[in-house]
């Protein structure tokens, strides 16, 4: 893998509690992306950012925070879980065009 | 209407056959596009990228763009089982932040 690593790998929380999933990259790319993977959606892009606190929505943002306080990393922040959240979140990064993926993490929210 | 659209399938070839993947994009302006494959229970991994009008090709597979239709492709000859996955293709819309939007992805099964 690209120097990416998501963490956790696994969560199960609660509905109405916050939740927050770490993306690490190595690489020192510009971008990083956060995804949500359901099935019948293929990818949908949650937020990404171009830079050290330079972020914008994607079109699944609405109940989902970011930051990048550093190039390494970008945190995905679910403000009040929900059930609807239960989903695989991949983030990826890119230098300029073609972008690699971590390993997912597997959020279940009961 | 979304800004990546591909048919969900399955689609299914035999062994051996020309598998053909399809996939129409809504912002004409856009620059950049790739294909993914994806296993199931795992990450995407990029199998190519296109830039420009025409075809590429890297060993069985054959990435074809068409900017005046808006619309790109994905040919694997000779397909074999371990084609078995989900394609997903993806776009980058005009933009100078990097946006990156994916299809529904298509999934593809190889029958031996």
């Amino acid at each position: 893998d690209a120097g990416i690593t998501q963490s956790p790998r696994h969560k199960v929380t609660e509905t109405g509690t916050p939740v927050t999933l770490r993306c690490h990259q190595t690489e020192n790319h510009r971008y990083m992306y956060w995804y949500r993977q359901d099935p019948g959606h293929g990818l949908r892009l949650i937020h990404y950012s171009y830079g050290v606190k330079d972020t914008d929505k994607g079109e699944v943002s609405d109940g989902y925070s970011v930051s990048r306080s550093k190039t390494e990393d970008f945190l995905l922040t679910l403000e009040s879980a929900t059930s609807s959240q239960t989903s695989v979140y991949f983030c990826a990064i890119s230098q300029d065009t073609e972008a690699f993926f971590g390993q997912g993490t597997r959020l279940t929210v009961v | 209407q979304k800004e990546v659209e591909q048919n969900s399938g399955p689609l299914s070839v035999p062994e051996g056959a020309i598998a053909s993947l399809n996939c129409t994009y809504s912002d004409r302006g856009s620059q950049s596009f790739f294909w993914y494959r994806q296993y199931s229970g795992k990450s995407p991994e990029l199998i190519m990228s296109i830039y420009s009008n025409g075809d590429k090709e890297d060993g069985r597979f054959t990435a074809q763009l068409n900017k005046a239709s808006q619309y790109v492709s994905l040919l694997i000859r000779d397909s074999q089982p371990s084609d078995s996955a989900t394609y997903l293709c993806a776009v980058n819309p005009p933009s100078n932040t990097g946006k990156l939007i994916f299809g529904q992805g298509t999934t593809l099964q190889v029958k031996p």
